[in-house]
């Protein structure tokens, strides 16, 4: 059972814009910045939103990061095959004065 | 570009201990933090703690206090985590991820070692 919720599965058509959710509560997502990772089938994770809504150099603007209260989202618009992964969000608990992550959430891409 | 190579995998019985490297270059090593992460077969991310590589101070997840030791050396820019008193739902890919410089204590983790898989069977 994760800290973090995130919705197990998530698809798409190419093309098409998909979000993907991760809900938290005020000791993680509500008092500090969410991260959001990539992992491609057998690789390791890769960062891709930092800071709630900041993409490191590198990752297309496809990509996007927002913020609400205790949740977060992560919106990928114009869907592509290579898009195809497993998403992670990620906060520090204060009170477990530890970082703690979302399930993950596997993009399908149709 | 930064790079972190860690150590090839392991086969433990249960009860015994491993202990995992990861091999920084191409930035300062004393600068930044590094985490361990841990992905149990078709499983999530798990933190398990960080250290700081230049004071040698160490943070780790509550589930695992009393069994992970966190150890660096700086001569040779590796960090290291060991597990003791493995089990065999400790079977799961370890990764070494950069964390930010020292002075952001709760910043992203990048980039991330490659992994390694550490299997406890009997």
């Amino acid at each position: 059972q994760s800290v973090l919720t995130q919705p197990p599965s998530a698809s798409g058509t190419p093309g098409q814009r998909v979000t993907i959710s991760c809900s938290g509560s005020s000791s993680n997502i509500g008092s500090n910045y969410v991260y959001w990772y990539q992992q491609l089938p057998g690789t390791a994770p890769k960062l891709l939103i930092y800071r709630n809504d900041q993409r490191p150099s590198g990752v297309p603007d496809r990509f996007s990061g927002s913020k609400s209260g205790t949740s977060a989202s992560l919106a990928i618009s114009g869907l592509r095959s290579e898009d195809e992964a497993d998403y992670y969000c990620a906060a520090w608990d204060d009170s477990l004065s530890g970082w703690v992550f979302g399930g993950g959430t596997r993009l399908t891409v149709l | 570009q930064v790079q972190l190579v860690q150590s090839g995998a392991e086969v433990k019985k249960p009860g015994a201990s491993v202990k995992v490297s990861c091999r920084a270059s191409r930035y300062t090593f004393t600068g930044y933090y590094m985490h361990w992460v841990r992905q149990a077969p078709g499983q999530g991310l798990e933190w398990m703690g960080w250290i700081n590589p230049n004071s040698g101070g160490t943070n780790y997840a509550q589930r695992f206090q009393g069994r992970v030791t966190m150890t660096r050396d700086t001569s040779i820019s590796t960090a290291y985590m060991e597990l003791s008193r493995l089990r065999s739902d400790d079977t799961a890919v370890y990764y070494c991820a950069r964390g930010e410089q020292l002075w952001v204590a709760k910043g992203w983790f990048d980039p991330w070692g490659q992994g390694t898989l550490v299997t406890v069977s009997s």
